[in-house]
């Protein structure tokens, strides 16, 4: 079966300070990849998405980076991070174009003092 | 623009009732996904049903019915006989190719 895993599941960074969170999917082979930002009490902000390795899609310009090194990672980056990148961030995959629904990952609760 | 729209920010219902969470979309696909995930407090995102553009029925699973409208562009999440587990927040979404775009979310609380 497929799982999803991502980490760290909590952080508290300063500002300024670099950020890697990372993302892994098992069981399945070339998934679409995604990226999320929820804000305390908001709805889900798509960040960037992957459909293949070295593939990413940004839908909100801004400090934060992706990028998908082997078929089954997804890696979010941020060189200085900002007090406004403050979130819960969520990793999830799908199968493909039209093709099934979203699997979220475990969360990874970013806390920018 | 936005592709999805939930005008409902918070719903109460008593627990055993009913309750209705609205959605409406934005598209001009033909084919197209539509999703309801409910996210409890621990922050989890968990998959309650789907609905393809093409499916003539209305989907169900469960207690968990979606009332699909297509030409009102509205995809509306029905919850009968409401458990206090059910509180949490309820989040319609539409899968446009390779996109899942999300709404703003429905905090729902079940009263005892």
């Amino acid at each position: 079966s497929q799982t999803i895993h991502q980490w760290p599941a909590t952080l508290v960074q300063p500002v300024g300070s670099p950020l890697s969170l990372e993302c892994t999917v098992e069981g399945t082979s070339n998934p679409n990849l995604y990226w999320y930002r929820q804000a305390a009490g908001r709805g889900l902000q798509l960040l960037f998405y992957s459909v293949g390795i070295g593939q990413i899609s940004s839908e909100v310009p801004q400090n934060l980076s992706a990028s998908r090194p082997q078929d089954r990672q997804f890696i979010l980056s941020s060189k200085k991070l900002l007090l406004s990148d403050s979130g819960f961030y969520l990793c999830a995959w799908s199968p493909g174009a039209n093709t099934g629904e979203l699997f979220f990952g475990e969360g990874s609760r970013l806390t920018v003092l | 623009a936005q592709k999805i729209t939930q005008t409902q920010p918070g719903m109460f219902v008593q627990e055993k009732e009913a309750v209705t969470l609205d959605c409406t979309y934005d598209t001009s696909d033909q084919s197209y996904g539509l999703f309801w995930y409910k996210q409890p407090s621990s922050g989890e995102m968990i998959f309650l049903i789907y609905q393809g553009s093409y499916d003539e029925q209305n989907a169900t699973e469960g207690r968990y019915s979606l009332n699909f409208q297509k030409a009102r562009k509205s995809a509306n999440l029905v919850i009968s006989a409401s458990q206090l587990g059910d509180s949490a927040m309820y989040f319609c979404a539409m899968r446009d190719l390779n996109q899942f775009y999300f709404g703003t979310g429905t905090s729902l609380t079940v009263i005892p």
